[in-house]
C-alpha cells in the first residue's frame, strides 16, 4: 500500500539555521512527490514537486528538495530559515496514472526560535 | 483570480445533528478533491469529482458523508448524522483538466474546521 512517512512531528530550529524536514514513502514505482506548506488559517501552498528529471528540485521561499529512489526518500531543506517560515510542512505522493489523489503524511511542524 | 474558498470556516455542532460544507473551486477547474484531517493524524482523501461525476469516491468512512457537485461548480459535502469522530479540518482542493500522464497542480482551500460534541 501507498504512504508517506514524516518520522518528526516538531522541529525546532534558530532562525538563520539550515533546515532538513524528512520524508520517506513507499510506492511500487517512481510517484509523483509534492511538498505543501500551511500557515496558520491558510489552505495548503505547493512547495516544489518532483516528477521526473533532475533528482534536486527548487521550489518557492528558497526550498529545495531533493529525490533518493535507493532510500525512499524526497527531505525538504533550506539552507536559512526565517521566522516566516513558522508552519506546517507536508510531504505527499501522488501515483502516476490515477485521477490525482494525494497520499499525505502526518505532517512536521516548524517552529523558528529568534 | 479567487482560490478555493470553503464555507464555513468553523462548525460545532451535536452529535446526531446534520452539517453541510461547501467548497468552491477555482473557476474553470474540473477536478474538485475533498480531504479530511483528523486531529493527530494525516490528511487523507476522501473523494474525487471530474465535472459533475463522482470519479473515486474510496476514502468516504461511510454512507453518513454524501458528496454533492451539481452543474460541475461548487460542491457540498453533508455529515448527517455526525458523529464524534467525524471532527476534524475538511480541506476541499481544486485542479485543471489533465490528461495522459500530466499531473496538475491541486489548489486547497483553508479547510473547514468541524468539531462534534
Amino acid at each position: 500500500a501507498q504512504s508517506v512517512t514524516q518520522p518528526d512531528i516538531h522541529i525546532t530550529v534558530s532562525e538563520g539555521a539550515s533546515l532538513e524536514l524528512r520524508c520517506n514513502y513507499s510506492y511500487g514505482a517512481t510517484p509523483y512527490l509534492f511538498w505543501y506548506v500551511q500557515s496558520p488559517g491558510q489552505g495548503l501552498q505547493l512547495l516544489l514537486k518532483y516528477f521526473s528529471g533532475d533528482t534536486l528540485v527548487q521550489g518557492i521561499k528558497g526550498f529545495e528538495a531533493e529525490f533518493k529512489r535507493s532510500q525512499s526518500s524526497f527531505n525538504l531543506r533550506k539552507p536559512s530559515v526565517h521566522w516566516s517560515d513558522a508552519a506546517e510542512y507536508f510531504c505527499a505522493v501522488g501515483a502516476r496514472g490515477n485521477t490525482g489523489k494525494l497520499i499525505f503524511g502526518q505532517g512536521t511542524t516548524l517552529q523558528v526560535k529568534p | 483570480e479567487a482560490g478555493v474558498t470553503q464555507f464555513p470556516s468553523h462548525s460545532v455542532i451535536e452529535k446526531g445533528q446534520t452539517v453541510t460544507l461547501r467548497c468552491d473551486p477555482i473557476s474553470g477547474h474540473d477536478n474538485l478533491y475533498w480531504y479530511r484531517r483528523v486531529m493527530g493524524k494525516e490528511i487523507k482523501f476522501l473523494l474525487h469529482f471530474v465535472k459533475e461525476s463522482k470519479q473515486d469516491e474510496s476514502g468516504m468512512p461511510n454512507n453518513r458523508f454524501l458528496a454533492e457537485r451539481t452543474g460541475g461548480t461548487y460542491s457540498t459535502l453533508k455529515v448527517q448524522p455526525a458523529e464524534l469522530e467525524d471532527s476534524g479540518v475538511y480541506f476541499c482542493a481544486s485542479s485543471q483538466d489533465f490528461g495522459g500522464q500530466t499531473y496538475n497542480e491541486q489548489f486547497f482551500g483553508p479547510g473547514t474546521r468541524l468539531t462534534v460534541l
